[in-house]
């Protein structure tokens, strides 16, 4: 299965900064999703990257698949306490393949 | 409404007794999956399966069974549970090459 690093581990902000949460992959990835995990919660799907040099926005967040498809970010603007979560990158699945490996997470903490 | 539901939603257990964890997806999906997350290790897939009687290991199926007699079900069994099996699971479905519909979770400790 692809392995996935995501960085940080951990991030904590103030209301109102901007932040970026990175996601990296030992392989070309056929695309990538993202996720975000409120605590004790299920994954919530955020956002589908599949082509090189794609960028998505929903609200506040844009995330981006650099061309060679090895490394996603994650960015948000001016972050508010809703953004507060654990943001995890997930591999699209390759044609038959569906062993799915995700990233470590990364836990956010917004101070009001 | 759409939904994967996980059941129980927490569940205390001794060493040794057998337990099921059910799942089940109302969507008609062909793929299901299951996974635990543990703090610093993130999510981990356990099993999955691709349709009815077709399931498949995932990076941590030790001690772990699964069956898919049917498609909107996918239980996840410990013959054996033993307390390094203490964590968070999830039940996820998709449709092929779409996002996952996550369930809520089930918390399970064993002592």
């Amino acid at each position: 299965s692809q392995e996935l690093e995501q960085s940080p581990q951990s991030l904590i902000v103030q209301e109102g900064k901007n932040l970026t949460i990175n996601c990296t992959s030992s392989k070309t990835l056929y695309g990538l999703y993202w996720y975000k995990q409120k605590y004790g919660e299920g994954l919530i799907f955020l956002m589908m990257l599949q082509k090189g040099g794609e960028e998505k926005s929903h609200e506040k967040i844009t995330a981006k698949l650099d061309e060679k498809k090895q490394q996603s970010s994650l960015h948000i603007t001016a972050s508010q306490p809703s953004h507060a979560g654990i943001y995890l990158c997930g591999p699209s699945p390759s044609g038959s393949a569906r062993q799915l490996t995700f990233g470590s997470g990364t836990q956010l903490t917004v101070l009001p | 409404e759409a939904q994967v539901t996980q059941n129980p939603r927490y569940l205390i257990t001794v060493t040794g007794k057998k337990l099921t964890v059910t799942c089940s997806q109302n969507m008609n999906h062909e793929y299901m999956s299951w996974y635990r997350q543990d703090p610093g290790l993130g999510l981990r897939q356990i099993y999955y399966s691709m349709n009815v009687e077709v399931t498949d290991k995932g990076d941590v199926p030790e001690g772990y069974k699964v069956s898919r007699k049917e498609k909107r079900n996918f239980p996840l069994i410990l013959e054996s549970p033993s307390p390094n099996q203490t964590s968070l699971y999830f039940c996820a479905s998709s449709l092929n090459n779409s996002p996952l519909h996550f369930g809520n979770g089930t918390r399970l400790t064993v002592t």
